[in-house]
């Protein structure tokens, strides 16, 4: 079946570092794929999202890439700041009819000033 | 910005007690997702319904756990009786039919004692 995995927490770094972290998934199909973003105590938000392959998903200096060929969807920051502290969800689906989204299972980031 | 709205945020309850938890999607998604977040996993789709009509319980266990949205608007998820596994968040999310991205509310944490 499908299945996401990411990178184990915590990732801790100092502001201003550049930040990386891993995702790949297992897919029967070609899914979009998505990062989450949870602050403590919150819901998830959508932080960004790529739908086809070589799509590159950006948002408040976010971004990543959807490579087909290594099934990977890696997170990256180029400077990272301590409001930057949260637990960070890949996930995938389909959409249509039966639209669940299959996470990973989250990776602490926590950031030193 | 529309949000979806969920309550209670917390809910601290006995085991074998009733709980019941609610969500107002945003205005026009038809879609609407419940899912069960245990603490330090990713959440995990539990109901998700187009409508007032459930498309995917899967992994609701039907025992304990029902769900519904009567209107097509709203909805509501009850767990009876509680049992200690329960603890976890329950998150709520919608979405526009057929279309990938989901928005989630801030989420229903759920303690049983």
């Amino acid at each position: 079946g499908d299945s996401v995995t990411q990178m184990e927490g915590p990732v801790t770094l100092s502001e201003e570092a550049f930040l990386t972290i891993n995702c790949t998934y297992t897919a029967t199909g070609y899914p979009s794929l998505f990062w989450y973003v949870q602050y403590p105590g919150e819901g998830l938000q959508l932080l960004l999202k790529a739908t086809k392959a070589d799509d590159k998903g950006s948002n408040k200096g976010f971004e990543a890439t959807y490579r087909k060929e290594t099934t990977s969807f890696h997170l990256e920051k180029g400077s990272v700041q301590v409001s930057d502290s949260a637990v960070y969800f890949c996930a995938l689906n389909y959409g249509g009819a039966t639209n669940k989204l299959i996470f990973g299972t989250g990776t602490l980031l926590a950031v030193q000033p | 910005e529309a949000e979806v709205a969920q309550s209670p945020r917390y809910k601290i309850t006995e085991k074998s007690q009733a709980v019941a938890f609610w969500c107002d999607p945003i205005s026009g998604h038809a879609t609407l997702y419940w899912y069960r977040q245990i603490l330090g996993q990713g959440p995990e789709l539990l109901v998700q319904f187009q409508d007032e009509s459930v498309v995917d319980d899967s992994q609701l266990p039907k025992d304990r756990f029902s769900a519904e949205r009567l209107k097509g608007v709203d909805s509501t998820l009850k767990i009876q009786p509680a049992e200690l596994g329960d603890s976890a968040m329950y998150l709520c999310a919608s979405s526009l039919v057929d279309r990938e991205t989901q928005y989630f509310g801030p989420g229903t944490r759920l303690l049983v004692l």
